[in-house]
């Protein structure tokens, strides 16, 4: 069974930095893309950033480009996201997700999801 | 590439045949995929290629179309079904979702 377990959330001032983290078992990370999904309060589905099942590509939203760094380390099984410069906006519980059917990040399918993080951005 | 749903809110009744629908502002192939998400729970993914029901989702769900217009149909409504429905494309980046649509008990 492929299970993504997610750790690293928390409570930040505005302005700080979190790592997220999101480990896979039951499958070899290296060989899926990733992504970073988020949902603030109440709201939608956001996506966040995608990358490569190398690494080699990487993808973001708008609203995070230049503050949010996805990254990988493939021999760990272990998917991270750098976020920097949080502001209040980026209060949301945070999922990674599998990629899969794809040539080579255009998927078909984004599967399973990690049990979500709630990211807290307040003063 | 804005994804509209319709309708936003939806009361239908156990037993119930029910359709959402999701207009994509260009044409996506069938890189669409229907998601079910309950509150407070993880999003699950119904639906994937438009019409490729997902292992373990009942066959009362079912997805259709290609290009712009698609639909996610529930063939007779049960009560673990009340929850939000979100379309989403995987054709370019940025990913993006519709806004969900709230399927409610009558």
């Amino acid at each position: 069974e492929v299970q993504l377990l997610q750790s690293g959330g928390g409570l930040v001032q505005p302005g700080g930095s979190l790592r997220l983290s999101c480990t896979a078992s039951g499958i070899t990370l290296g060989d899926y893309a990733m992504n970073w999904v988020r949902q603030a309060p109440g709201k939608g589905l956001e996506w966040v950033s995608t990358i490569s099942d190398d690494g080699s590509g990487t993808y973001y939203a708008d609203s995070v480009k230049g503050r949010f760094t996805i990254s990988r380390d493939n021999s760990k099984n272990t998917l991270f996201l750098q976020m920097n410069s949080l502001g209040v906006e980026d209060t949301a519980v945070y999922y990674c997700a599998r990629s899969d059917f794809c040539h080579p990040v255009k998927c078909f399918l984004v599967d399973p999801w990690g049990q979500g993080t709630l990211v807290t951005v307040s003063s | 590439i804005q994804l509209t749903q319709s309708p936003s809110s939806l009361s239908a009744s156990v037993g119930d045949r029910v359709t959402i629908t999701c207009r994509a502002s260009q044409a996506i192939s069938s890189y669409l995929a229907w998601i079910q998400q309950k509150p407070g729970k993880v999003p699950k993914v119904l639906i994937y290629s438009a019409s490729t029901l997902q292992s373990g989702v009942p066959s009362r769900f079912s997805g259709s179309g290609s290009g712009t217009d698609f639909t996610l149909t529930i063939s007779s409504l049960q009560p673990e079904d009340f929850a939000t429905y979100y379309c989403q494309q995987l054709n370019s980046f940025p990913i993006t979702f519709g806004q969900g649509t709230r399927l409610e008990i009558k």
